[in-house]
């Protein structure tokens, strides 16, 4: 099956600078990426996807890469703010019916 | 829409007890699916299931039963509850088989004693 690994498990910056995340997969067959945010005692939601026909997505200070060739996609984001302190997931997805999670990275932006 | 629902959003158990967790969603949505989540472990697949009357094994399927009568519903059965099922377990559900967004439920804590 796939397996997904995601770094760094914690992560700490300052008011409004950048933040990033990396994510390795290794099914080739997983074609969709997508990344959730997960706060303290509720459900993931999702901040951004990615599918492999495409290299790069944004939306406003949040951004995704993905290199299909090396198996790695990341999570960008710009000019952070404490709501942005959260745990973030990632995970990797096919036509078929499973997806597979990273094992989360704790984000803590410091005012 | 109410989205997915979960019910209880808490639970105490006693080793060996047995207990549902309903999980709903009102979005027409083809395929639903369970998690549970452990610290340090992100969230890891038990079951799910493409449509009614069809259902299938996930990463850690071992312990839990699930059965999908109608669209609407899909819920896990813990039929003899031990201490390593304690968990925050999240249903989700998306449109289709095509990978595309899930909508997680809000969570029920599990705590097996």
């Amino acid at each position: 099956g796939e397996n997904v690994e995601q770094h760094p498990s914690t992560l700490s910056v300052q008011e409004g600078d950048s933040a990033v995340i990396k994510c390795t997969y290794s099914d080739s067959a997983s074609n969709y990426f997508p990344w959730y945010k997960q706060e303290l005692g509720k459900r993931p939601q999702l901040i951004i996807d990615i599918r492999s026909n495409v290299g790069e997505k944004k939306d406003q200070r949040i951004a995704v890469t993905l290199n299909k060739t090396a198996k790695h996609f990341s999570l960008h984001i710009t000019e952070t703010q404490p709501e942005d302190s959260a745990v973030y997931f990632c995970a990797a997805g096919n036509t078929g019916n499973q997806f597979y999670f990273g094992t989360g990275t704790s984000l803590t932006v410091i005012p | 829409n109410a989205g997915v629902t979960q019910t209880p959003k808490f639970q105490v158990l006693k080793t060996g007890q047995s207990m549902t967790l309903q999980c709903a969603q009102d979005m027409n949505h083809e395929y639903m699916s369970w998690y549970r989540q452990d610290p340090g472990m992100g969230l890891r697949l038990i079951h799910y299931s493409v449509g009614a009357g069809i259902t299938d094994q996930g990463e850690v399927p071992n312990g839990y039963n699930v059965s999908r009568s109608t669209t609407e519903d899909f819920p896990l059965r813990l039929l003899s509850a031990a201490p390593s099922q304690t968990s925050v377990y999240f249903c989700a559900s998306r449109p289709g088989t095509l990978p595309e967004t899930q909508y997680f439920g809000p969570g029920t804590r599990l705590l097996v004693l």
